[in-house]
């Protein structure tokens, strides 16, 4: 596709309960990105893949998060036992392979732990 | 670790006017790319502008123009003409390579009529 696509747009959990979020990154784009936006507006770094393999996930909370990116579908976060501070705007970013690409961004998911 | 910094929680500026957004930025790196993003209330990401470090020249887009200071590790974004539809959180970014674009804290744009 033109765009990357993020479903589901908006997901409430209660806390405990599992979230599963997806990212379509634009068609022949080599590198996903997931960020984290709180209401502070910043934007921490989750993970980053090439293709399906994971790249980058030094800012991957290993305990109760994980993702994937498999061929011929679209890419996930997951997030086991969701707390409250899991509550915030995840952004899915795409990039060509070459370097300094432009990274171009879904509309994000909201996800409220209630 | 390089970080980028954007010092001004808040600008405004007068429709039809100009207004410059600060960034700066900390790196060993040579070779790097910088990219001011535009989020406005829809929250939609909006890639504005795009530097690669090796060129002297400043990028220009439209409206849009960085003010590029490699020594002085500078990165700043001027909007000429503005307007209405340019009030949004403005992003300055970092990458290097194919790693992760490192962002600073944001910069909340507000245009008068």
């Amino acid at each position: 596709g033109e765009e990357v696509a993020q479903t589901p747009k908006h997901l409430v959990r209660g806390e405990g309960q599992k979230a599963k979020l997806y990212c379509a990154p634009i068609k022949g784009h080599s590198y996903v990105f997931w960020y984290q936006q709180v209401l502070k507006n910043e934007f921490k770094f989750l993970i980053s893949f090439q293709n399906e393999n994971v790249f980058d996930e030094t800012g991957m909370p290993k305990e109760r998060f994980s993702a994937k990116c498999l061929p011929n579908s679209p890419c996930s976060l997951e997030i086991q036992a969701t707390k409250l501070e899991d509550s915030a705007v995840y952004f899915c970013a795409s990039s060509q392979s070459f370097r300094g690409s432009g990274a171009f961004f879904g509309q994000g998911t909201r996800l409220t732990v209630v | 670790a390089q970080t980028v910094t954007q010092s001004q929680p808040e600008m405004s500026v007068q429709e039809a006017e100009t207004v410059t957004l600060s960034c700066t930025y900390d790196t060993s790196e040579s070779d790097y790319y910088l990219f001011w993003y535009k989020q406005p209330p829809s929250r939609q990401m909006i890639l504005v502008i795009r530097q690669e470090a090796y060129k002297q020249q400043n990028a220009t887009e439209n409206r849009f123009s960085v003010n590029f200071q490699k020594a002085a590790k500078s990165f700043s974004l001027k909007i000429s003409d503005s307007q209405l539809g340019d009030a949004a959180m403005y992003f300055c970014a970092y990458r290097r390579g194919t790693d992760k674009l490192i962002f600073g804290t944001g910069t909340r744009l507000q245009v008068f009529p």
